[in-house]
Order: C-alpha cells, then sequence, then structure tokens
C-alpha cells in the first residue's frame, strides 16, 4: 500500500512569488491535512480537506490556501511568500470518515520551502 | 498557535537504559497521539490513544492516556541505538479529529 506522497521535496523560492505544493494520500483516504514545521514554531495546523471541502482551519493568513480534488489528491498554495514562510510542508492523510477519531493518520516525507 | 508542553526538551541517555516524556495541555483531548520523527522525513505514528486511563503498548514503547484527559506520557524502555529522534506528542479535540495540536518535542540521543 502506497504512503503519502508529498511533491516536490524539495523547493527553492523568491520573495515575492507564489507556490503550490502538491500531496496524494493513501488509497481510500479522504481527508488531508497540512502541517508548517519551523525550528521556532514547531508543527502548526494549517488547514484540513474532507470530500473537496476545508473542514478544520488553523491560523495563519489568507496567503495560505489549499484544495482537494475529487480523487482526494491536495494541494496547498502561498502566494506572496516571505523569508518566514520557509518551512517544512508535511500532509498527513486519514480515513476521516468519523472527526472525533484518528483513523490511520499517516504523514507524507513533507516539502522542504526555502524562501530567499 | 496552541501548543502542548512536552519536556524534557531534549535527552541524552546511555543505550539500555529507560526513557521518560510527558505532555500536558490546559485543554481537554479526544485523542493523544505519540510521534518519531527523524531527520528529513515526516512524523510516523508510535501510539495512538483514544480513552481517558487507556495504556497502549508497541514493542518497547508505553503510553498512557492521563486520567483527568490533559496529559500523556511516553515510556522507552531499553533504549538501543536507532531510538534517535525526535519524538512530538499531539492531541485532537472532539470533532476536529482532522487538526492535531503538537508538543515541541523531546530530542533522544542514545550514546552507545
Amino acid at each position: 500500500k502506497a504512503g503519502v506522497t508529498q511533491t516536490p521535496r524539495y523547493l527553492i523560492k523568491t520573495r515575492g512569488q507564489q507556490v503550490t505544493l502538491s500531496c496524494s494520500p493513501i488509497s481510500g483516504h479522504r481527508s488531508v491535512s497540512w502541517y508548517q514545521q519551523t525550528p521556532g514554531q514547531g508543527l502548526q495546523f494549517l488547514f484540513e480537506y474532507f470530500s473537496e471541502t476545508q473542514r478544520n482551519k488553523g491560523n495563519f493568513p489568507g496567503r495560505f490556501s489549499g484544495r482537494q480534488f475529487s480523487n482526494s489528491r491536495s494541494e496547498m498554495n502561498v502566494s506572496t511568500l516571505e523569508l518566514g514562510d520557509s518551512a517544512l510542508y508535511l500532509c498527513a492523510s486519514s480515513s476521516g470518515k468519523t472527526q472525533g477519531v484518528i483513523d490511520g493518520y499517516t504523514f507524507g516525507s513533507g516539502t522542504r520551502l526555502t524562501v530567499v | 498557535g496552541q501548543q502542548l508542553n512536552q519536556s524534557p526538551q531534549s535527552m541524552f541517555i546511555q543505550e539500555g537504559e529507560d526513557v521518560s516524556m510527558n505532555c500536558t495541555s490546559s485543554s481537554i483531548f479526544n485523542t493523544w497521539l505519540w510521534y518519531k520523527q527523524d531527520p528529513g522525513e515526516g512524523p510516523v505514528l508510535l501510539i495512538a490513544l483514544y480513552k481517558a486511563g487507556e495504556l497502549t503498548s508497541n514493542g518497547r514503547l508505553t503510553a498512557q492516556f492521563g486520567i483527568t484527559r490533559k496529559d500523556s506520557f511516553l515510556n522507552i524502555s531499553a533504549s538501543i541505538p536507532s531510538d534517535v529522534g525526535i519524538y512530538f506528542c499531539a492531541g485532537s479535540f472532539y470533532n476536529q479529529g482532522g487538526k492535531l495540536i503538537f508538543g515541541q518535542g523531546t530530542e533522544l540521543s542514545v550514546k552507545p
């Protein structure tokens, strides 16, 4: 069973640019969550998508957005990049059948974004 | 953002020793999870806890969901070099299962 796949693994962008990251969940999983990991703030929740709808949202500015497609693949977009957006961006997938239960919550290896 | 208070921040131990780390929160969680992260990789789930008071083992790892639902601990027995890494606790609220709140992590170093 393939795991959670994130592409690309590494990315270098310039301040002011925008970036799109991709996440393919485990087959059958309908929930995809995104996290930002930095040395200073640790792992911070960005948002969760389930059946193409945003179900939960963290406390990030509107420059961070996401979407989910009918095949459950998800993308997140960061516009007008800032130096502080440099981080490891992780996605996790789960069946999402019941919101109150963590079911097979599995992380990908992440995308390392560097903003210069 | 909201975080759990995880301690200790780092540990340096001898191979074969037991390890204990814990997390506390001011909020009540519905689920507690423990993850291990190696450099350059995503966190890997070690143990998931769903009920207050629950004690669960996974090989040499044992974790408990505190009865107040505001804390959890992880024990590693007879540590080995491959236990090296960063351990995170995470909690989720009722009806927000797709959103995890993470602790700051415990960095474990094991000396052979």
